[in-house]
């Protein structure tokens, strides 16, 4: 089945820890996307990805970092700099820059 | 920088009503706007993509168009059924291209 996973579904930290989120896709995608979900908000954009070996940031890119070494993975550091890192996270891809979005299942981050 | 609104935030209507969902943006200039659904703690599922050259998408029971010079698209759905209670997410691609914008949804219930 092509498609987005997200690993693991729930993740738990202690503060000060740094937490790398997993994103693959098999949809032969060229761009990939981080966004982060607050209740209340609309989703964000934190980083995103056009072609390997390039990435760009987003809106909230403070206290996140990404590689993007494999077309099929964009992984994503929540580093200790991010004040504020608990959230539900969510990986989308399409085949062109900005064209139609697949999103993945989500993780949601809790730090403490 | 484009805005985007959907109104209401929450509805509840009965079982086999046909309703309307609403997404107001506020540049016209977009590339295009994508409709998804979001059930609760679960990724984003998309439902229909509309070109800007295009004035409306159906699918099944849901049928989404959209008026550029408005502002405006809205997402109809027939026979409303149980199932179909999640939150809808409308997300806006402005002209240039640059960065997908979203709505901040509207949680819709359906009764039986």
């Amino acid at each position: 089945d092509g498609g987005i996973t997200q690993s693991p579904k729930y993740l738990f930290r202690k503060e000060g820890q740094n937490v790398t989120l997993s994103c693959e896709q098999n949809l032969n995608h060229d761009a990939m996307y981080w966004y982060r979900q607050d209740p209340g908000q609309g989703l964000r954009l934190i980083y995103y990805s056009q072609i390997v070996n390039d990435f760009q940031k987003g809106d909230i890119a403070e206290g996140y970092s990404v590689s993007r070494e494999k077309k099929e993975s964009f992984p994503l550091t929540v580093t200790s700099a991010q004040k504020n890192p608990t959230a539900f996270y969510l990986c989308a891809s399409s085949m062109v820059h900005w064209g139609e979005q697949y999103f993945g299942p989500g993780t949601r981050l809790t730090v403490t | 920088k484009q805005e985007v609104t959907q109104i209401p935030a929450a509805l509840s209507v009965p079982e086999g009503e046909n309703l309307v969902l609403n997404c107001s943006f506020t540049d016209s200039a977009i590339y295009n706007l994508q409709w998804f659904r979001q059930d609760p703690g679960k990724g984003l599922t998309s439902l229909l993509l509309i070109q800007s050259s295009q004035r409306e998408q159906t699918s099944g029971r849901l049928n989404a168009s959209l008026d550029k010079s408005s502002g405006r698209s809205t997402l109809y759905i027939a026979a409303s059924q149980p199932g179909d209670s999640a939150t809808y997410l409308c997300a806006v691609i402005p002209g240039t291209a640059s960065k997908l914008t979203f709505g901040t949804g509207t949680r819709l219930q359906v009764t039986l």
